[in-house]
């Protein structure tokens, strides 16, 4: 069983708001990731890390950032919250092995 | 460009049939390979993976899939389907030298008694 977690589950916040979204894992995985995944659409990668104070914006462009202080932690921040941010983000991280095991995921719902 | 492509966007099957789900990848390399499960309100769970050797690979829950790098697929099955199964499958190819994974759009299974 997977030791990655991620809080909060379900968010709804209204428009420029700021929020953090929190994800720990207790594997001491190097390399973990956040997704961003809409319904019937592919998970994009947005952000990854290889390791602490290592941070690189993934493949689809986010307004989130992220940081990598401690190796378990990897934290995603919206400085100002906007609708078009409405999505479930998924945080991830993996082995030398490259299988990612991936947190429940927090939804996000801006309004 | 590396890319996943899930033919089918969801597959209905009787409980006890056989199941394949389809997936096709362009890579340039050969490909590492995965195939994900999410059931409503979890995250992925990893079925099975294919790196090197033989190209049918078995996984978890009775699963397993095969790789057939003529026709750039990796298309997971299972003989039986139970009532269990019904969740989101997501093939992804891992790429890159820092191994990030792209994912395909995903496939809904739906299982009917």
């Amino acid at each position: 069983e997977a030791d990655i977690y991620q809080t909060p589950r379900y968010l709804v916040i209204g428009t420029g708001k700021k929020i953090t979204l929190e994800c720990s894992q207790t594997m001491g995985h190097d390399k973990m990731y956040w997704y961003q995944q809409d319904p019937g659409m592919e998970l994009h990668l947005i952000h990854y890390s290889y390791g602490v104070n290592s941070t690189e914006k993934g493949d689809l462009s986010s307004e989130s950032t992220v940081s990598r202080i401690r190796t378990e932690h990897f934290p995603l921040t919206l400085e100002s919250a906007r609708p078009s941010h409405t999505s479930q983000y998924l945080c991830a991280s993996s082995d030398s092995g490259g299988e990612l095991f991936f947190g429940e995921g927090s939804r996000l719902t801006v309004l | 460009a590396q890319s996943v492509t899930q033919p089918d966007i969801h597959i209905t099957v009787s409980e006890g049939a056989s199941l394949e789900l389809r997936c096709n990848y362009s890579y340039g390399a050969t490909p590492y390979l995965f195939w994900y499960v999410q059931s409503p309100g979890q995250g992925l769970q990893l079925l099975l993976k294919y790196f090197s050797g033989d190209t049918l690979v078995q996984g978890i829950k009775g699963f397993e899939a095969e790789f057939k790098r003529s026709q750039s697929s990796f298309n997971l099955r299972k003989p039986s389907v139970h009532w269990s199964d019904a969740a989101e499958y997501f093939c992804a190819v891992g790429t890159g030298g820092g191994f990030k994974t792209i994912f395909g759009a995903g496939t809904r299974l739906f299982v009917k008694a």
